[in-house]
C-alpha cells in the first residue's frame, strides 16, 4: 500500500526567508504532483514531476523529484506573504487510472 | 479554469438519510473521482470512474456509491448518513494530456454535515 509522509506539517517562517517541504512516498512511482489549497478553496495544481532528476519552478517556487530516494521536494524562496497556504504532494501510478494518493499536507504561514 | 461543478455546494442532512452529491465536468475527461477531505488526512479517494459505468472502490468506500451513466456526470451517494461522513467532498477529472501527465484538476467542493 502505498504511503505518502509530508513533513513538516505546519511551517511558519518570515518573509524573505527559505525553506523546503519534504515528501517521502513508500513505493516506485512515476508520477508525483505538487498542489496548493487556500483556506476554504479548492485545489490548485502547482507541478507535475514526471520523471528522476525532474525540475520544475514557478515565481518562489521549485520542485523537485528524485525517484530512487522516493522523496519530492518543495521550495520556497524569498518567501511572501501570498504563499500563505496549504500545500499537499500526491503520488500516482501509471496503470491505475491515474489514481492518487496524497500526503497530509504542510500549512504553510508566512509572517510578516 | 477545468470547467468542473458540484452541487449542492453546502448541505445539512439527518443521520440515516440518503444523500446524492453531483459532479459534473464539460471537458470530456474519462477519468473522474471522488475525495474527501478531512483534518489531519489530507485527501482520501472514496470511488474512481475510468468510463461510462465503470467505476472502481477507493480506500474509503465504505458507506459510498457511485454511478456515471454519462461521461459528463459522475454521482456520489451515500446510502445511509453517518456523522462520521462529515466531510468536504471534492470531485476530480483528468485525462492523459498530450504528456502523459493525468494531472488532476479538481471541482470546488461541497461541504456536507450530517447532524
Amino acid at each position: 500500500e502505498l504511503k505518502v509522509e509530508q513533513n513538516p506539517l505546519f511551517l511558519s517562517m518570515q518573509e524573505g526567508k527559505n525553506y523546503t517541504i519534504y515528501c517521502n512516498y513508500s513505493t516506485t512511482s512515476d508520477r508525483l504532483y505538487w498542489y496548493r489549497q487556500d483556506p476554504g478553496k479548492s485545489l490548485e495544481s502547482l507541478f507535475v514531476l514526471l520523471s528522476n532528476g525532474a525540475v520544475k519552478q514557478e515565481g518562489r517556487l521549485m520542485a523537485s523529484l528524485d525517484t530512487k530516494a522516493r522523496l519530492s521536494t518543495l521550495h520556497i524562496t524569498a518567501a511572501v506573504h501570498d504563499l500563505s497556504a496549504t500545500y499537499f504532494c500526491a503520488v500516482g501510478n501509471t496503470g491505475t487510472a491515474s489514481k492518487l494518493t496524497f500526503g497530509t499536507g504542510t500549512r504553510l504561514q508566512v509572517t510578516l | 479554469d477545468a470547467g468542473i461543478t458540484q452541487s449542492p455546494r453546502h448541505k445539512v442532512t439527518e443521520t440515516g438519510t440518503p444523500v446524492t452529491l453531483r459532479c459534473h465536468q464539460t471537458e470530456n475527461h474519462r477519468y473522474m473521482y471522488w475525495y474527501r477531505q478531512d483534518p489531519g488526512h489530507g485527501l482520501r479517494l472514496i470511488h474512481y470512474s475510468y468510463g461510462v459505468k465503470d467505476t472502481d472502490k477507493g480506500e474509503v468506500s465504505d458507506g459510498y456509491s457511485v454511478s456515471r451513466s454519462k461521461t459528463e456526470d459522475f454521482l456520489l451517494t451515500l446510502e445511509s448518513a453517518t456523522s462520521s461522513q462529515t466531510s468536504v467532498y471534492f470531485c476530480a477529472i483528468s485525462e492523459s494530456g498530450l504528456a502523459g501527465t493525468y494531472e488532476q484538476y479538481f471541482g470546488p467542493g461541497t461541504r456536507l454535515t450530517v447532524t
